[in-house]
């Protein structure tokens, strides 16, 4: 069965401190690893995907990157306006069905 | 405007009573997912369908129903509401062929009383 596991599940920083958020994943036939960020009462929105081990991608002061076992998603910097639950999850070899993680709830005090 | 697009928002109802929660896009894509999302738990898949004839449950679909009136439109209907339905449920779509990115809607807010 495939699971992704995201850690911390909450995590405050002051502004300019630099962090990672961690998701592990195990899934067969890896096809997908995809980052989206939610905010209370909206949808998840879409920040990045990576397809394969080495892989990185960066937007702003977040930069996600991809092993055989997990990702990650570094903020550097941040900002209050990057308070947010960010949420991990892995496409299979079903190629329809994300398995999410729980999410990690990032908030960035002033 | 939104490119995917749930109605409404928010919906208290009484247990017993049957609702309809809509979801339209405008993305033209083929592919539609209804989710529900728990504090504390991951986004579990409901139904998905692939195309207006193609539609299939996933993993928590007991309870509920789907219907695929157009490419553009997909409903998920709650048959008798029970009060562990209360949740927040999400539409998304994505294209085929592509990149498998699944966009979402705003989200409908349901309490079951």
């Amino acid at each position: 069965e495939d699971q992704v596991t995201q850690s911390p599940e909450a995590l405050r920083l002051q502004e300019g401190e630099s962090s990672s958020l961690n998701c592990s994943y195990t899934v067969s036939g890896l096809r997908g690893l995809f980052w989206y960020r939610q905010d209370p009462g909206k949808g998840p929105e879409f920040l990045f995907t990576l397809y394969s081990a080495g892989e990185e991608k960066e937007k702003e002061r977040l930069k996600a990157t991809l092993t055989k076992k997990e990702s990650f998603l570094h903020i550097t910097a941040p900002k209050p306006e990057d308070s947010a639950t960010y949420l991990c999850a892995a496409l299979g070899g079903s190629n329809y069905k994300l398995t999410f993680g729980k999410g990690t709830l990032l908030t960035v005090n002033p | 405007d939104a490119d995917v697009t749930q109605t409404p928002r928010n919906r208290i109802t009484k247990t017993g009573k049957r609702i309809m929660l809509e979801c339209s896009q405008t993305k033209g894509h083929d592919r539609m997912y209804w989710y529900r999302q728990d504090p504390g738990l991951g986004l579990q898949l409901i139904y998905y369908s692939f195309d207006v004839k193609d539609i299939n449950k996933g993993e928590i679909s007991d309870g509920y129903s789907v219907s695929r009136q157009a490419q553009a439109k997909f409903s998920l209907s709650l048959e008798s509401a029970i009060p562990n339905q209360t949740a927040l449920y999400f539409c998304a779509t994505s294209e085929t062929p592509g990149e498998n990115i699944q966009y979402f809607g705003a989200g409908t807010r349901l309490s079951v009383l």
